[in-house]
């Protein structure tokens, strides 16, 4: 079974640049969560996507957005790069179901804005 | 506000003792709780669940306990290993399954 993959693994951008980080889940998972890693902070949530919706919503500006598609697969953008922005990128699959919220984590993007 | 605590950012541990990490949580409708394990440029891997109507639960050398009252648990690793040297996140969830995570415990064993 594949685990969770993520595309690109590393991505170098200028501040004020957008960018699009992709995440395909594991078959049969319609939950697909994003985190930000930064050092110092754990995990932070940016927010959940369940069959194509938005079910929950960290407290990231407006910058950060993202999407699911009916195949599950996930995307995540982030518009108008600041500094701050660098850091890893983790999505994570799971059932999405009550009792059965053990996440699987893709390995992550690693974003550096310069 | 920080629903889930880790209070520890470091613990060192020798070889073959064992290691406790902690995690406090505030929200008593949390019902389910998980620990993780990440190494430098990977993602987190499950380690260890536990529902809120166990007080224990074992997989090997990791046993997760758990204290309502207190709202704490706690995850025990015997014996360390050289390879349990990572940072493990815990996290607990309820019932809108979104993942509230502790900011993790960096775990160092020493040979």
């Amino acid at each position: 079974k594949a685990g969770v993959t993520q595309t690109p693994r590393y991505l170098i951008k200028t501040r004020g640049q957008q960018v699009t980080l992709s995440c395909s889940p594991i078959s049969g998972h319609r939950s697909v969560s994003w985190y930000q890693q930064t050092p110092g902070q754990g995990l932070q949530f940016l927010f959940e996507y369940f069959s194509e919706t938005q079910r929950n919503k960290g407290n990231f500006p407006g910058r950060f957005s993202g999407r699911q598609f009916s195949n599950s697969r996930s995307e995540m953008n982030v518009s108008t790069l600041e500094l701050g922005d660098s850091a890893l990128y983790l999505c994570a699959s799971s059932l999405g179901f009550r009792g059965r919220t053990e996440a699987f984590f893709g390995q992550g993007t690693r974003l550096t804005v310069v | 506000d920080q629903q889930v605590k880790q209070n520890s950012p470091s613990l060192s541990v020798q070889e073959g003792r064992i290691s406790i990490l902690n995690c406090d949580y505030t929200n008593s409708m949390f019902d389910y709780f998980l620990w993780y394990k990440k190494y430098p440029a990977e993602g987190p891997t499950f380690l260890i669940s536990i529902s809120s109507i166990k007080d224990k639960n074992e997989d090997g050398r990791f046993t997760v306990f758990l204290n309502k009252s207190a709202k704490h648990l706690s995850l025990h690793i015997v014996p360390s290993q050289p390879g349990d040297s990572a940072v493990y996140f815990c996290a607990a969830s309820g019932s809108n399954y979104q993942l509230i995570w502790g900011a993790g415990t960096k775990l160092i064993i020493k040979p």
